[in-house]
């Protein structure tokens, strides 16, 4: 069975204070790992797909990486626009088509 | 440019009765999702469709009956609503199993 587990749950930042989201997983066969964001009220918002270790990819303030075991979503330099819900999730080689997600990171950034 | 839409997008129901949530999709995309998110946790799979006609559950599907007769709509049916199912509901779409998934808005729904 899939598993993910994002942390922390939380995160309160200063607007400019750098800092990074984990997300660890367990997965037969990863097809891909995705994050998204979330803003309150909506639905998630595609971010980044990473398919294999070591691969990377960036976004304006926001840089994703990829090991054998977990992910992690660089946030630098944050505004208080960055404020939002990251959600994480994996798609395993046995399971096609079905996402498994974790609880997310609620992240604050203050002005 | 309307993308993936739901409605309703708020419902209040009460227990037993049943209802029925739309999803509608504009891009032609093979696979369509259905989610729920309870409150500070994120999203379960209930069921999917990889095409019309063909539907598969998902990791919590019991209390719930999906139909996809056509590609662009997939509806969410709760056949006899309990409180355990308040909740937000998330339809989503994408090209192939492994794609990135597109989300629509979200519907709200109240059990009483």
């Amino acid at each position: 069975e899939d598993q993910v587990t994002q942390s922390p749950e939380a995160l309160r930042l200063q607007e400019g204070e750098s800092s990074s989201l984990n997300c660890s997983y367990t997965v037969s066969g990863l097809r891909g790992l995705f994050w998204y964001r979330q803003d309150p009220g909506k639905g998630p918002e595609f971010l980044f797909t990473l398919y294999s270790a070591g691969e990377e990819k960036e976004k304006e303030r926001l840089k994703a990486t990829l090991t054998k075991k977990e992910s992690f979503l660089h946030i630098t330099a944050p505004k208080p626009e960055d404020s939002a819900t990251y959600l994480c999730a994996v798609q395993g080689g046995t399971n096609a088509g079905k996402s498994t997600f974790g609880d997310g990171t609620t992240l604050t950034v203050k002005p | 440019d309307a993308g993936i839409t739901q409605s309703p997008r708020y419902k209040i129901t009460e227990t037993g009765r049943q209802v029925t949530l739309m999803c509608h999709q504009t891009w032609s995309h093979s696979y369509m999702f259905w989610y729920r998110q309870d409150l500070g946790h994120g999203l379960r799979l209930i069921y999917y469709s990889a095409a019309a006609d063909i539907t598969d559950k998902g990791e919590v599907p019991d209390g719930y009956v999906v139909s996809r007769s056509k590609t662009e709509n997939f509806p969410l049916t709760l056949e006899s609503a309990t409180r355990s199912q308040t909740s937000v509901y998330f339809c989503a779409s994408s090209v192939g199993g492994k794609e990135t998934q597109y989300f629509g808005p979200g519907t709200r729904l109240l059990v009483l």
